[in-house]
């Protein structure tokens, strides 16, 4: 496809569970990011690739949170016994290469709403 | 501080009106900033990028960049209730972080 694609597009688990989110980048970006927005706040970074390393892990904010990407391509969030507070829009955005010059803006999918019960 | 500030709004203009909409950032070192509009329940997307001192016109928007007062604006003219939604302003931190660091947004309603 020509954008950022997300799966899956909704998700919906119980307290304690595992999920696992995925995002396939634009094609030939090398460099993938995952954000999460929690209702009517801003977007806090979680996770940064460039090809398959990840650089920055920063953000995840315990150590239930992990990711994945292979390929250069494809990347896989996981959510180890999900807690209520994971609840959220998680985004992922692709770039040609990594942020910091001007013409290398993030592009972003349309997100996974997890809800957990 | 947050490093990235702006103004949570509502801002609220007539249609036909200019828009203005501002962020102010801590960090010197940043060099590129980026806005967003979000629509609600919708993924962001960008609509201007800038990352040279002074004014960068694209269609009805125009971004501005002041790095020694350390803030960024971005002007809509001619607004549109169709421009309606929260605008998101982002950085990328020269702080050997790559990832966009995001403001909370501002909520724009355009009066019809």
């Amino acid at each position: 496809g020509a954008g950022v694609s997300q799966s899956p597009s909704n998700k919906v688990t119980e307290k304690g569970k595992d999920v696992e989110l995925r995002c396939d980048p634009i094609s030939g970006h090398t460099a993938l990011y995952w954000y999460r927005q929690s209702l009517g706040q801003g977007l806090e970074f979680l996770i940064y690739f460039q090809g398959n390393s990840a650089p920055d892990k920063s953000g995840l904010p315990s150590d239930r949170f992990s990711a994945e990407r292979t390929g250069g391509s494809v990347s896989t969030l996981t959510i180890q016994r999900t807690q209520q507070e994971d609840s959220a829009v998680y985004l992922c955005a692709s770039s040609l290469n990594a942020a910091g010059t001007g013409d290398q803006p993030q592009h972003f999918g349309d997100g996974t709403r997890l809800s957990i019960l | 501080q947050k490093e990235v500030e702006q103004n949570s709004g509502p801002l609220s203009v007539p249609e036909g009106a200019i828009a203005s909409l501002n962020c102010t950032y801590s960090d010197r070192g940043s060099q590129s900033f980026f806005w967003y509009r979000q629509y609600s329940g919708k993924s962001p997307e960008l609509i201007m990028f800038i990352y040279s001192n002074g004014d960068k016109e694209d269609g009805r928007f125009t971004a501005q960049l002041n790095k020694a007062s350390q803030y960024v604006s971005l002007l809509i003219r001619d607004s549109q209730p169709s421009d309606s939604a929260t605008y998101l302003c982002a950085g990328a931190m020269d702080t050997g972080r790559r990832a966009l660091t995001f403001g909370s947004g501002t909520r724009l309603q355009v009066q019809p």
